[in-house]
């Protein structure tokens, strides 16, 4: 596709359920990141892909947070038993290379009530 | 561990103003410092990428400056439109690959 492309845009979610959000990078792109970000904040780092291996996840905030990529282009970021302190929007980025020029989705906006 | 601030928080200009924009960040070693704007509801939209040997970047109306040894940026915008208005986020990069991200200004530029 032309751009990154993030599913679903908004998602509302009972506290304790389980929520699945999608990543499509550009095709062809190596690295791809997941950031979360606060209302009135800057993104922060979750974790990080350079094909299917995740290399970095220190930024995962707790056991709840899974990240994925299995085929190295599509990843899915799932928390499980969902807390009102995940309620954020959280934005996928990819790059062709490592330390290039990064193209972001528009976000997943998850509510938790 | 990399922190980045950026002030001010907020700015409301008249539109045609030439205004300034600042980041700060605590750790001189980055690979590269990049300006993006985000849009309410959308994603982020990457401006300039200035690599650490490099001093400044231009685009347009956009300027960005990068002083890499006293960890400060700034990011001029000459004669502000109400197209500009929007979040612009600062944001370094390290050896380690991941984006570090100022918490953003917020610039409403008034017609």
């Amino acid at each position: 596709g032309a751009g990154v492309s993030q599913s679903p845009r908004y998602k509302v979610a009972k506290r304790g359920q389980d929520v699945a959000l999608r990543c499509d990078p550009i095709s062809g792109h190596v690295s791809l990141f997941w950031y979360q970000q606060a209302l009135g904040q800057g993104p922060e780092f979750l974790t990080y892909f350079q094909n299917e291996a995740q290399l970095d996840k220190s930024g995962l905030p707790s056991d709840r947070f899974f990240a994925e990529r299995p085929e190295g282009s599509v990843s899915t970021l799932k928390i499980q038993r969902t807390q009102q302190e995940d309620s954020a929007v959280y934005l996928c980025a990819s790059s062709f290379r490592d330390l290039g020029g990064y193209t972001f989705g528009s976000g997943t906006r998850l509510t938790v009530v | 561990k990399q922190e980045v601030t950026q002030i001010p928080a907020a700015l409301s200009v008249p539109e045609g103003e030439n205004l300034v924009l600042n980041c700060s960040f605590t750790d001189s070693a980055i690979y590269n410092l990049q300006w993006f704007r985000q849009d309410p509801g959308k994603g982020l939209t990457s401006l300039l990428l200035i690599q650490s040997s490099q001093r400044e970047q231009t685009s347009g109306r956009l300027n960005a400056s990068l002083d890499k040894s006293s960890g400060r940026s700034t990011l001029y915008i000459a004669a502000s439109q109400p197209g500009d208005s929007a979040t612009y986020l600062c944001a370094v990069t390290d050896y380690g690959q991941n984006f570090v991200f100022g918490p953003g200004t917020r610039l409403s530029v008034l017609p």
